[in-house]
């Protein structure tokens, strides 16, 4: 069974832009869940998709945004970029029982200048 | 609220010693518990979960932990690391009913030969 992908794995972005980053769940898995990792943070939920609805949200800025298709695939875009913003955003999938057992993506290495 | 305290940010240990790492939560509600790994430039990988039954929970890599409800603790901990055991851990809680998960900051395992 395939993995967790996330595309692409490296971005770089200057301050003002948006980006919109893609996740592909394990096949069978409703569930899924966005993080961003940062040295100086660690891992910060951001949130929390099922079945093409928004079930969690962490404590971010409205320019995090997320959404979900019908085939579970997500995005998440960042609007209007801050150097804050770089970090490594981790897509983790589940099947979305109260579990909750996941499993993470590579990640996508945003940097923004 | 739930919340993750992991006691030591690093660990350096010499190569076949045994080592420990500490996890603290604190929750109001029934938890499950995780351990997850993460290597240099990849994704969380789940080493052992938590969910009921015995508080001795065996994983992957000769991982074991042990959940503590009275101490309200879920340490990590390997008889004998290899170099291969470098990386950072991390330890999670989550809940049934849509809690979403809640990670550490980390212990970085650092093996020395």
């Amino acid at each position: 069974k395939a993995g967790v992908t996330q595309t692409p794995r490296y971005l770089i972005k200057t301050r003002g832009q948006q980006v919109t980053l893609s996740c592909s769940p394990i096949s069978g898995h409703r569930s899924v869940s966005w993080y961003q990792q940062t040295p100086g943070q660690g891992l910060q939920f951001l949130f929390e998709y099922f079945s093409e609805t928004q079930r969690n949200k962490g404590n971010f800025p409205g320019r995090f945004s997320g959404r979900q298709f019908s085939n579970s695939r997500s995005e998440m875009n960042v609007s209007t970029l801050e150097l804050g913003d770089s970090a490594l955003y981790l897509c983790a999938s589940s099947l979305g029982d109260s579990f909750y057992e996941q499993y993470f993506g590579p990640g996508t290495r945003l940097t923004v200048t | 609220a739930q919340s993750v305290t992991q006691l030591d940010s690093q660990v350096p240990v010499f190569e076949e010693a045994p080592v420990e790492l500490r996890c603290n939560y604190s929750s109001s509600v029934s938890v499950y518990l995780f351990w997850y790994v993460q290597y240099p430039n990849q994704g969380l990988q789940l080493l052992l979960k938590y969910l009921s039954g015995s508080t001795l929970v065996k994983g992957i890599n000769g991982f074991e932990a042990e959940f503590n409800k009275s101490q309200t603790s879920f340490h990590l901990r390997k008889p004998s690391v290899h170099i291969s055991d470098t990386a950072e851990y991390f330890c999670a809680v989550s809940g049934p009913g849509g809690f979403k998960t809640i990670f550490g900051a980390g212990t970085r395992l650092f093996v020395k030969a």
